[in-house]
């Protein structure tokens, strides 16, 4: 079993959309949990982190349920120019990034 | 300032040949990691340089694979003998010390193994 799964999509919405991803993780002892966005042929960047009381940043909003398992991200009137992949990562200790497959969203005019 | 910078950005061999890597961290910046990326799939945790302690090797996939870092600077990732398998884009990320989980990364070397 992967330690940290998404849905690889694709998700197509039209622009203004709210849509929203999930992502799963095996270890309990997980201790720290982030969203990172991959351009095409780009490296990853560091959209934002998650915690448990949730955050938001603008349209972008990432909630972790530590009992289920699961951390989301929910994105608000999508523009265009969030058509990217969305990477779920996870640390269970000290500083490897355990990374998802990636979620590719795709906003259409 | 300057970001993670890594050559060369493609890297064409034949199989059975040696290629080396290189990754130039930010500036200031104590920790490296080496990630691998093969087509269609995630991210994999190669290795971790942290200052001048012993690095984390426990990602290496196999002993053809190492690496060295000189001090809190250059890194070289070594793939002897690659095999067609070893194809991805090997992609370097850097850190502070105090905020390993935000990693910047550098654009990757793509290597294809013929």
């Amino acid at each position: 079993r992967k330690e940290v799964e998404q849905d690889p999509g694709p998700f197509n919405v039209p622009e203004g959309a709210t849509v929203a991803f999930n992502c799963t993780y095996s270890n309990s002892a997980s201790q720290s949990f982030f969203w990172y966005r991959q351009d095409c042929r780009k490296e990853p960047k560091l959209l934002m982190s998650v915690y448990s009381s949730g955050n938001e940043d603008g349209r972008f909003t990432a909630q972790l349920n530590r009992a289920s398992q699961y951390i989301s991200l929910l994105i608000r009137d999508s523009k265009l120019s969030d058509s990217a992949t969305y990477l779920c990562v996870v640390i269970v200790s000290g500083y490897a990034l355990n990374f998802g497959k990636g979620t590719s969203l795709l906003v259409t005019p | 300032g300057a970001g993670v910078s890594q050559s060369p950005s493609n890297k064409v061999t034949e199989k059975g040949k040696d290629v080396e890597l290189r990754c130039d961290p930010i500036s200031g910046h104590t920790a490296l990691y080496w990630y691998r990326q093969r087509l269609g799939q995630g991210l994999e945790f190669l290795i971790y340089f942290q200052g001048n302690s012993a690095p984390d090797k426990s990602g290496l996939p196999s002993d053809r694979f190492s690496a060295e870092r000189t001090g809190e600077s250059v890194s070289t990732l070594t793939i002897q003998r690659t095999q067609q398998e070893d194809s991805a884009v090997y992609l370097c990320a850097s850190s502070s010390l105090g905020a390993t989980y935000e990693q910047y990364f550098g654009p990757g070397t793509r290597l294809t193994v013929t």
